[in-house]
């Protein structure tokens, strides 16, 4: 069974640039989730997908940044337009829906650099 | 709203030694799960242990333990045998009992393993 895979693995970009990042689930898992974790500090979340639909996105840091998951598939994260503080390393991570032991299961990141 | 510290930025062990990693996070609810994850360099970030705040027996994995003690809201993890693929950053984790709920992190312990 392929695990969540993340594209692309490492991305540059200068200020006011757009990038988009992309996370594949694992198939069957209802639950996409997006974390961020910025330069030495704690992986912080950023919102929760159920199938399509926003279950929580309160973590979102401003609205320059818009999540998608179209079809309840994989979903996209597009930072636009990207300032220096958004640099840091993106995780998504999928979990089944089905009661409190869910375990999230993640996948290896993206590297943002925002110059 | 929840907490999770790790006070340990880093840590060093002897390969076949044992080591512990500290974690105390804060809380209001009473039913909740805590999570040891581990991301060796440049690779995936992977569950090592589980654990759920009913249960009053401590979680074992192979050679990873966790000394859970509920009153002191204290999670550390126990790796035994030391080997050097056990070189990782180590994040504990918490997450509310409800199903589908997000992960918070604590800023992370990095452990070196000495030959």
């Amino acid at each position: 069974e392929a695990g969540v895979t993340q594209f692309p693995s490492h991305s540059v970009i200068e200020k006011g640039q757009t990038v988009t990042l992309r996370c594949d689930p694992i198939s069957g898992h209802d639950n996409l989730y997006w974390y961020r974790r910025v330069m030495g500090k704690e992986i912080k979340f950023l919102l929760h997908f159920v199938k399509e639909s926003k279950q929580d996105e309160s973590g979102m840091p401003n609205n320059r940044f818009l999540a998608e998951r179209t079809g309840g598939t994989y979903s996209t994260l597009k930072v636009q337009p990207a300032e220096l503080e958004d640099s840091g390393v993106y995780f998504c991570a999928s979990s089944q829906w089905g009661g409190a032991q869910e375990t999230q299961y993640f996948g290896p990141g993206t590297r943002l650099l925002v110059l | 709203a929840q907490t999770v510290t790790q006070s340990q930025p880093e840590m060093s062990v002897q390969e076949a030694e044992t080591v512990t990693l500290s974690c105390t996070y804060d809380t209001s609810e009473s039913d909740y799960y805590l999570f040891w994850y581990k991301q060796p360099p440049s690779r995936q970030m992977i569950l090592v242990i589980r654990q759920e705040a009913y249960k009053q027996q401590n979680a074992t994995e192979n050679r990873f333990s966790v000394n859970f003690q509920k009153a002191a809201k204290s999670f550390s993890l126990k790796i035994s045998d030391s080997q050097l693929g056990d070189a990782a950053m180590y994040f504990c984790a918490y997450r509310r009992a409800s199903s589908g709920d997000k992960l918070t992190f604590g800023t992370g312990t990095r452990l070196a393993v000495r030959p």
